[in-house]
């Protein structure tokens, strides 16, 4: 059963225009996410996080909200850039729920492609 | 800092062979992770130390799967003997055990087997 879930695969948006990517969780322990980059050959670098006392995290280009009741994040990027384009991972941690859960969860990633 | 170092960077093997990954963590880390990727099921962590210690290997798909932490700036994972199921890129991550702290993590290992 997958817990973190990025139910889109791929994303394509035009140079300039908001990239939104969107995540969705069912495990309710959670209380902290993370967004992941990854270029290709790379690992993934953390990009911006958020934890389950905020809805809202801003870092520059890039915002996440988080929706507890409906146990959703997403990911605005505005504007998109060209080298936007990557992979994006959205992760889950239980932080709280007990001894040592600093693990993350992750969902499959969703391909952004920025057209310039 | 260097980051995450792990080595080799590609791994091509035939079934039946061991194979060992190695990852060296950021220095004054003391979570470190092993995850996998691949096509059908993502990024999956498969174990994780803190202090060297193995604190959850529930995700260590099977006994082939074998990983260690000799000291704090060393850790292999090891697959005896390799299936063609076993292809994926494997990451190693690290970070500081305080709440609320990303990890960082490695190039990572493509590994074939054939």
């Amino acid at each position: 059963d997958q817990q973190v879930k990025q139910n889109s695969p791929s994303l394509s948006v035009q140079e300039g225009r908001i990239s939104i990517l969107n995540c969705d969780y069912t495990n309710s322990m959670f209380d902290y996410f993370l967004w992941y980059k990854k270029y290709p050959a790379e690992g993934p670098t953390f990009l911006i996080s958020i934890s389950s006392i905020k809805d809202k995290n801003e870092d520059g280009r890039f915002t996440v909200f988080l929706n507890k009741s409906a146990k959703h994040l997403s990911l605005h990027i505005v504007p998109s850039q060209p080298g936007d384009s990557a992979v994006y991972f959205c992760a889950a941690s239980a932080t709280y729920s007990g001894a040592g859960s600093y693990q993350l969860t992750f969902g499959k990633g969703t391909k952004l492609s920025v057209i310039p | 800092d260097a980051g995450v170092i792990q080595s080799p960077r590609h791994e091509v093997t035939e079934m039946g062979q061991e194979v060992t990954l190695r990852c060296k963590p950021i220095s004054g880390h003391d979570y470190l992770f092993w995850y996998r990727q691949t096509m059908m099921r993502g990024l999956e962590l498969l174990i994780y130390f803190n202090n060297n210690v193995p604190i959850d290997d529930s995700g260590m798909p099977e006994d082939r799967f074998s990983a260690k932490m000799p000291n704090a700036s060393f850790s292999t994972l090891k697959i005896q003997p390799s299936e063609p199921r076993d292809s994926a890129v494997y990451f190693c991550a690290s970070s500081l055990g305080v709440s609320y702290n990303e990890q960082f993590f490695g190039p990572g290992t493509r590994l074939t087997v054939l």
